[in-house]
């Protein structure tokens, strides 16, 4: 499919704010979901949003959803070691042969303390 | 419980070797999928099985092969493999293959092909 955008890097300090964004391609998908995956990992279902909301809290994770520029965001409150991982943005694309995700190339996120 | 399984952990096999990934799920999901993840990408889609019929191969060489014996299990055997093939692979399920229900990744087969 077509790429979904994300920004390759961010590094930030313990206990900040951190914003991921992610642009994706298809108008018409209906979800939107962010993944992490820590180094060696599997992914990790973190959050997803349904095209018709603009925001979605759930306790220190924010979505955003701009549809009409295709803009996401997530936010993390109050950063942590922990949160070191690889966050990707994926999109739930329908095609000729059914749903699929697309997913972005993904977004090092460095917490530093 | 969200929990997809997948074993081996790790699999180093040589080219001419004949080998098996193995996923499970009990969370009565109908959807199973294959992906590849090479180092510092993103997953790519190889297979999808809905109600244990295969309904989308992504191109995928024949040197893969996939299998779902039951709704809980998914199968991937290896033959012939190409050190490219090199990569983690991921066993992803979802309760029926839609975009409203979200995919439950497993931790992955790290396959190293010598």
């Amino acid at each position: 499919g077509e790429d979904v955008e994300q920004s390759l890097f961010l590094s930030v300090r313990e206990g900040d704010s951190s914003v991921i964004n992610c642009t994706y391609t298809d108008s018409s998908s209906t979800y939107l979901y962010w993944y992490k995956q820590e180094p060696g990992a599997g992914l990790q279902l973190l959050t997803y949003i349904f095209s018709n909301m603009d925001m979605k809290q759930d306790q220190r994770l924010t979505v955003l959803l701009n549809k009409k520029d295709k803009h996401l965001s997530l936010r993390i409150a109050d950063t942590q070691t922990g949160d070191s991982a690889i966050y990707f943005c994926a999109e739930s694309m329908a095609s000729n042969s059914g749903y699929a995700l697309n997913f972005g190339k993904g977004t090092s996120l460095l917490v530093t303390p | 419980d969200t929990e997809v399984t997948q074993t081996p952990k790790h699999l180093v096999m040589g080219m001419t070797n004949k080998k098996s990934l193995k996923c499970e799920q009990h969370m009565g999901h109908r959807a199973m999928y294959w992906y590849k993840q090479k180092a510092k990408k993103p997953p790519e889609l190889m297979f999808v099985y809905s109600y244990e019929k295969l309904s989308i191969n992504e191109s995928v060489p024949s040197r893969f092969s996939p299998e779902c014996p039951n709704s809980s299990l998914l199968n991937l055997h290896l033959h012939a493999l190409q050190p490219e093939d090199s990569a983690l692979y991921l066993c992803a399920s979802s309760q029926v293959r839609d975009s409203a229900y979200e995919q439950y990744f497993g931790p992955g087969t790290r396959l190293t092909v010598t």
